[in-house]
């Protein structure tokens, strides 16, 4: 199957700094990457879906300006925490689709730490 | 919008016996159903879909399920586990020709002791 690569898989900051994760698909072209956020005992929650080239959409309740995503080629999409605080410490997770297909391929995670 | 239940969030079984994980989905429209399985320290994997055709689904490493419309149902089972298969089993749906953005379950956490 396809292979998304997040990076990185772990990441301890301090409250108020901010921290990018990646996500890039490695051997196909993602028009569509999602980004999830886990909770302990909890499903994944969608975050937002991120278009190449175009804004994101946020789902309900999802701060835009504090979860920046870009998208800015068809293989890497980015999610940056701004100003991040310990409740903002969580399991993200990406996903991505190619243009013909319908199954979402996930990368491993990041797991985020904010002391 | 679709919400997807999985029941019993931990399941312990010893090897060799049978696993069912249930699975509900809300929406009324035209579906597409996965399970994902999350082993420990890995990132989530596709075990099985189903979009159309025979309504029983083969996956990998022996896993079925089966999807029932009427009961809005796609189960997921195993006859005989074995350790390897610990891990967390996540249920997802997608409307069919939507924008692919999936709904989850909270999870079965599965454990088999050897």
């Amino acid at each position: 199957g396809a292979v998304v690569s997040q990076h990185p898989s772990r990441v301890i900051c301090k409250s108020g700094t901010s921290v990018k994760i990646e996500c890039r698909s490695l051997d196909f072209q993602a028009t569509t990457m999602f980004w999830y956020r886990q909770f302990p005992k909890k499903s994944l929650m969608l975050m937002a879906t991120s278009n190449e080239g175009s804004k994101a959409t946020y789902e309900q309740g999802v701060e835009k300006d504090k979860f920046l995503i870009n998208h800015a080629s068809l293989t890497l999409s980015t999610l940056t925490v701004t100003s991040a605080h310990p409740e903002d410490s969580s399991f993200y997770i990406c996903s991505a689709r190619d243009s013909g297909g319908s199954e979402a391929f996930f990368g491993q995670g990041t797991r985020l730490t904010v002391v | 919008a679709q919400s997807v239940s999985q029941h019993n969030h931990h399941v312990i079984l010893s090897e060799a016996a049978s696993l069912e994980l249930g699975c509900n989905y809300s929406y009324g429209g035209t579906v597409n159903l996965f399970w994902y399985v999350q082993y420990p320290g890995q990132h989530l994997q596709l075990l099985l879909k189903y979009f159309s055709g025979d309504p029983l689904v083969k996956g990998i490493k022996g896993f079925e399920a089966e999807f029932i419309k009427s009961k809005f149902s796609f189960n997921l089972r195993k006859p005989s586990v074995q350790w390897s298969d610990t891990a967390e089993y996540f249920c997802a749906v997608n409307r069919r020709n939507g924008n692919n953005r999936l709904a989850f379950g909270k999870g079965n956490q599965v454990v088999v002791i050897p």
